[in-house]
């Protein structure tokens, strides 16, 4: 059974505080690693896909990367509105997406 | 470019009684898919349709759960009888299709509470 875990389960940042989330995977025959950022009360928002080990996706203070285990969220010098959950996701085999059940990140001024 | 549209954003019912969820996707999706939230969980796919086929079911309880995407464009979920654990938020979402990987739009969400 495809499995993703991600950690930490919270995070607390202060302003400009760089860190990294983490996402780890069981997928047989990964096809696809999506991170995806979820505001209270709103639906997921895409934001990278990634799909081979190696790869590397930027979008302003956000860079996510992929081994072939696992995959990082590095968040550099946060701001206040990048408080949110983040949400990582595995296609496997047969078009299945398993979501992972978020890190949620504060970040303080 | 409109989302995903989803109506009505919260839902308040008596357990046993029945309800219904309808998602408008993106224009020119093909591929809609219907998940459910636990809160602090990530969302669970319930169904996935192609065009008018539903090709992933398997998570769906038939016994009481029943959708249908008339047309390829709007689509229905529906719960009949509703129970207390089915509270949560039923979100909706649709991708251009076609090609695996392909990025999903979500809508907002229905929240859903059964008293």
């Amino acid at each position: 059974e495809d499995q993703v875990t991600q950690s930490p389960e919270a995070l607390r940042l202060q302003e400009g505080e760089s860190s990294s989330l983490n996402c780890s995977y069981t997928v047989s025959g990964l096809r696809g690693l999506f991170w995806y950022r979820q505001d209270p009360g709103k639906g997921p928002e895409f934001l990278f896909t990634l799909y081979s080990a190696g790869e590397e996706k930027e979008k302003e203070r956000l860079k996510a990367t992929l081994t072939k285990k696992e995959s990082f969220l590095h968040i550099t010098a946060p701001k206040p509105e990048d408080s949110a959950t983040y949400l990582c996701a595995a296609l496997g085999g047969y078009q299945k997406v398993t979501f992972g059940t978020g890190t949620k990140l504060q970040v303080i001024p | 470019e409109a989302g995903v549209v989803q109506s009505p954003r919260y839902k308040i019912i008596e357990k046993k009684q029945p309800v219904a969820f309808w998602c408008n996707p993106i224009s020119g999706h093909n591929t809609l898919y219907w998940y459910l939230q636990n809160l602090g969980q990530g969302p669970e796919l319930l169904i996935r349709y192609e065009n008018e086929e539903a090709v992933d079911d398997s998570q769906l309880p038939k016994d009481r759960f029943s959708a249908e995407r008339l047309k390829g464009v709007d689509s229905t979920l529906k719960i009949q009888p509703a129970e207390l654990g089915d509270s949560a938020v039923y979100l909706c979402a649709s991708s251009l299709g076609g090609t695996i990987g392909d990025t999903q739009y979500f809508g907002p969400g229905t929240r859903l509470t059964v008293l």
